[in-house]
């Protein structure tokens, strides 16, 4: 296993065009977490799943963003009517779910609404 | 909600100096971890720190979870132009979920 994956790498859309972005975590990790990056600032958390089960949602995450996690292997996070404002890195990491654990990133999918 | 403070926001330094970098919180995690990104990427684990006090060090780096558990700092010694990046800080507190500082942008000229 390479790490996390995430497809595409980059999306350009058109505003209120609807788009969805995949992850691949490592294969032996049930936690999944998205993220959102704008330029000069961190990471701001989105959600996470544990298996299949979205256990929380950040107040970031608007009624056009659903995220899924079918089969608690890969997610996907699907943004509906886009807005010049949702364009970001959306990132995905995965861990697994014990005590002192860390989270390992995807190399992101770039969004730009135009 | 939890905020962390991320110093200094850049730092331009010559190759083969020490570099200090820290963070800040208004309120206490369990966990600490450094990643760095470079342009385009997604950020990349450098230190995780579990326990308060712990000082952890991964070759030229050097990372301290603070005693009140609501700060830390990086240390990368004899810097290289590959440590050129934005160096994050971020706080867990539990379920992984993770509070991310602004980055600390690192310049090294040759």
């Amino acid at each position: 296993d390479t790490g996390v994956s995430q497809d595409p790498r980059h999306k350009i859309t058109k505003r209120g065009q609807n788009v969805t972005f995949r992850c691949d975590p490592i294969s032996e990790h049930n936690r999944l977490y998205w993220y959102r990056q704008t330029l000069g600032q961190g990471p701001e958390f989105l959600t996470y799943f544990q298996n299949e089960a979205q256990l929380e949602k950040s107040r970031l995450l608007s009624d056009r963003f659903s995220a899924e996690r079918p089969k608690g292997s890969f997610s996907t996070l699907e943004i509906q009517r886009t807005e010049q404002g949702d364009s970001a890195m959306y990132l995905c990491a995965s861990s697994l779910a014990a005590q002192n654990t860390e989270a390992f990133f995807g190399q992101g999918t770039r969004l730009t609404v135009v | 909600g939890q905020q962390l403070n991320q110093s200094p926001q850049s730092m331009f330094i010559q190759e083969g100096e020490d570099v200090s970098m820290n963070c800040t919180s208004s309120s206490i995690f369990n966990t600490w971890l450094w990643y760095k990104q470079d342009p385009g990427e997604g950020p990349v684990l450098l230190i995780a720190l579990y326990k308060a006090g712990e000082l952890t060090s991964n070759g030229r780096l050097t990372a301290q979870f603070g005693i009140t558990r609501k700060d830390s700092f990086l240390n990368i010694s004899a810097s290289i132009p590959s440590d050129v990046g934005i160096y994050f800080c971020a706080g867990q507190l539990g379920a992984g979920k993770s509070t991310f500082g602004d980055g600390t942008t690192l310049t090294v000229k040759p």
